[in-house]
């Protein structure tokens, strides 16, 4: 069965700090997504990478995987409020996993001035 | 192009009332989910269908929820009898294969 765990779940952080969320899982997978939600709205996309080594950014975050390790980073650098959310990584896709998306817990990150 | 719609937005009811909530994907997605989001926690998958065939509903209570798809577009989630502990959001996604899902704003349940 497919599990998802991030850490950290809870996240203070100070603007302009650097900081990185961790997802592992359990079993082969296709796909790591990324998304954002802010409270009281539903989940935007942030990024989906496809491959070992992938690395994707936007703006202050990026995001990276290693398949080997089945670990998926999310890096935030010079964090402003505005980031301020919870963040879900999702693992799934068609080739190990019948098109299951399966999410992690949530970090919800704090940017404190 | 349009999102992914569904509704109502919100809905209180009482404990061994019904409920259903409506979902319409974005046009030409064939694969839809259901999640369930308790508050804190990460979604849940419920359901997904492939056009409208069920793919996987190993998480669904089917002793009180069920879901359909018609014609592979609209789906409905209904919950009979409701429950305390299914007071949540219920979010409908859908996506194009291995394009990642989109969510749509969600319906936020509460049972009381």
């Amino acid at each position: 069965e497919l599990k998802v765990e991030q850490n950290p779940l809870f996240l203070s952080m100070q603007e302009g700090k650097n900081y990185t969320i961790y997802c592992n899982y359990s079993t082969t997978s296709d796909r790591l997504y990324w998304y954002r939600q802010d409270p009281g709205k539903s989940l935007e996309s942030l990024f989906v990478l496809l491959s070992n080594g992938a690395v994707k950014q936007e703006g202050r975050l990026m995001a990276s995987l290693d398949t080997k390790a089945r670990l998926s980073t999310l890096h935030i650098t010079a964090a402003v409020h505005d980031l301020s959310a919870t963040y879900f990584c999702a693992v799934g896709g068609w080739e190990n996993q019948g098109g299951k998306l399966i999410f992690g817990q949530g970090t919800e990150l704090s940017v404190k001035p | 192009e349009a999102g992914v719609a569904q509704s109502p937005r919100y809905k209180i009811i009482e404990k061994r009332q019904s409920v259903a909530f409506w979902c319409n994907p974005i046009s030409g997605h064939a694969t839809l989910y259901w999640y369930q989001q308790i508050l804190g926690q990460g979604p849940k998958l419920l359901i997904q269908f492939q056009n409208n065939g069920v793919v996987d509903d190993s998480q669904l209570p089917k002793d009180r929820f069920s879901a359909e798809r018609l014609k592979g577009v609209d789906s409905t989630l209904k919950i009979q009898p409701a429950k305390l502990e299914d007071s949540a959001v219920y979010l409908c996604a859908s996506s194009l294969i291995d394009r990642g899902a989109f969510f749509g704003q969600g319906t936020r349940l509460t049972v009381v």
